[in-house]
């Protein structure tokens, strides 16, 4: 129990694109549900909150016009990064929970923009 | 500020032997606390989770949490060469409505 999948794994695109990033939680119904961003050999980064059918809560510094997320139902929550550009390239993570129990990570997207 | 600390490694042991990784938090408040391990490239993957104080055990696992002294460890019995990964400490509260404070994660190395 408790699989989160990602969709895509990978993503390639040019610099100026949108792409969004789909998170599911397959097996539960998931209240809240994480953003988070890595870059290589660092740590996780809280990129913003999302419950659902609310607004999302952003983190410091992170620009929410840039990083649209959306949590539409209880299974889906969707990440688009808009308009992105080189600096923008980082491994996207998502993890849910029900409640406020134990989170679970999604696989996570590599996101590459040239 | 809720803070996570963990040193970072690497921290080296034989094949066969016990690895103690440690988790110190500031938040006096908090109720949860998880281990999660992530191998290179991957996501975290949940390990152990652990509410109360004393030991909680799971296979070659088991969580430490000393809620007076602030700390949290991890330690892994007959250490594997595949249990080489970083290993994410993360701390959640009532009052931070639950969202987990990760610490950096400590990295560990089993060598054959």
């Amino acid at each position: 129990g408790a699989v989160v999948s990602q969709h895509p794994s990978w993503v390639i695109c040019k610099s100026g694109t949108s792409v969004k990033i789909e998170c599911r939680s397959l097996d539960f119904q998931a209240t809240t549900m994480f953003w988070y961003r890595q870059f290589p050999k660092q740590s996780l980064m809280l990129m913003a909150t999302s419950n659902e059918g609310s607004k999302a809560t952003y983190e410091q510094g992170v620009e929410k016009d840039k990083f649209l997320i959306n949590h539409a139902s209880l299974t889906l929550s969707t990440l688009t990064v808009t308009s992105a550009h080189p600096e923008d390239s980082s491994f996207y993570i998502c993890s849910a929970r029900a409640g406020i129990e134990t989170q679970y990570f999604g696989p996570g997207t590599r996101l590459l923009v040239l | 500020q809720k803070e996570v600390e963990q040193n970072s490694g690497p921290l080296s042991v034989p094949e066969g032997a016990i690895a103690s990784l440690n988790c110190t938090y500031s938040d006096r408040g908090s109720q949860s606390f998880f281990w999660y391990r992530q191998y290179s490239g991957k996501s975290p993957e949940l390990i152990m989770f652990i509410y109360s104080n004393g030991d909680k055990e799971d296979g070659r696992f088991t969580a430490q949490l000393n809620k007076a002294s602030q700390y949290v460890s991890l330690l892994i019995r007959d250490s594997q060469p595949s249990d080489s990964a970083t290993y994410l400490c993360a701390v959640s509260s009532s009052g931070g409505s639950y969202i987990p404070t990760f610490g950096r994660g400590t990295s560990l190395i089993v060598h054959p």
